[in-house]
């Protein structure tokens, strides 16, 4: 059973055109994290929300956002998508934050920009 | 300092052979250190994690191997098998913090039949 879900798994858009990528979760956990991932390289976090707690990292561009309305859901924001911003994109959860406590990845939104 | 620094980048490794993928790292405030398989089109999984107190870990044919004092850590995978060709990361994270890991740049192991 999935534990987190990304929808879509693929997403077209166009330049400049905003878009939403949603993550749901059935493992309750208090931690959701969205990392970017561009083609052959390493996961890059963007943010993650602790509870309610918004936290951003210092080097994500101000055109990403985030929301998470409840518990179970969290969403990623492209405000204007440029074609730099074409990759795969995760969300994953922890219970807790802090060090040792395992993220569980969703499969992802691959995200193409026309 | 904040790196976590990967290799090789590639590896080619016949059934039943040994797979090792090497991780470094400068900080030593980092004392989580997970590894997470991914195959393509898939999220990272939990492979396997160790904390710096202990100098190896086992599961099953995977092994993680932990040198404090070198700053290193490696992942060996016994009797690889084709099931296993994937993309490997080695990872890192401090208590203190968020829990953000610093991932490594990545290993792609192709297991020959």
């Amino acid at each position: 059973d999935a534990m987190v879900i990304q929808n879509p798994r693929y997403q077209v858009t166009q330049f400049g055109k905003p878009v939403t990528l949603s993550c749901s979760q059935t493992l309750n956990h208090n931690v959701m994290y969205w990392y970017q991932q561009k083609s052959s390289q390493a996961p890059k976090l963007l943010f993650h929300y602790y509870d309610k707690d918004f936290n951003n990292e210092a080097d994500t561009p101000d055109n990403f956002q985030s929301r998470r309305p409840n518990t179970s859901f969290c969403f990623l924001d492209i405000r204007s998508p440029g074609l730099g911003d074409a990759a795969m994109y995760l969300c994953a959860t922890s219970r807790q934050r802090g060090s040792g406590q395992p993220q569980h990845f969703g499969d992802g939104t691959r995200l193409s920009i026309l | 300092q904040q790196q976590v620094k990967q290799s090789p980048q590639s590896l080619i490794v016949q059934k039943g052979g040994i797979s090792i993928i090497n991780c470094a790292y400068e900080n030593t405030a980092f004392d989580y250190f997970p590894w997470y398989q991914q195959f393509p089109g898939k999220g990272p999984a939990l492979l396997i994690a160790i904390r710096p107190d202990v100098s190896e870990k086992k599961e099953g044919r995977f092994t993680i191997s932990f040198n404090k004092s070198a700053k290193q850590f490696s992942l060996h995978i016994m009797d690889s098998q084709p099931g296993d060709s994937a993309t490997y990361f080695c990872a890192a994270s401090i208590s203190s913090n968020t829990g953000k890991l610093i991932f490594g740049q990545g290993t792609t192991l192709q297991v020959k039949p």
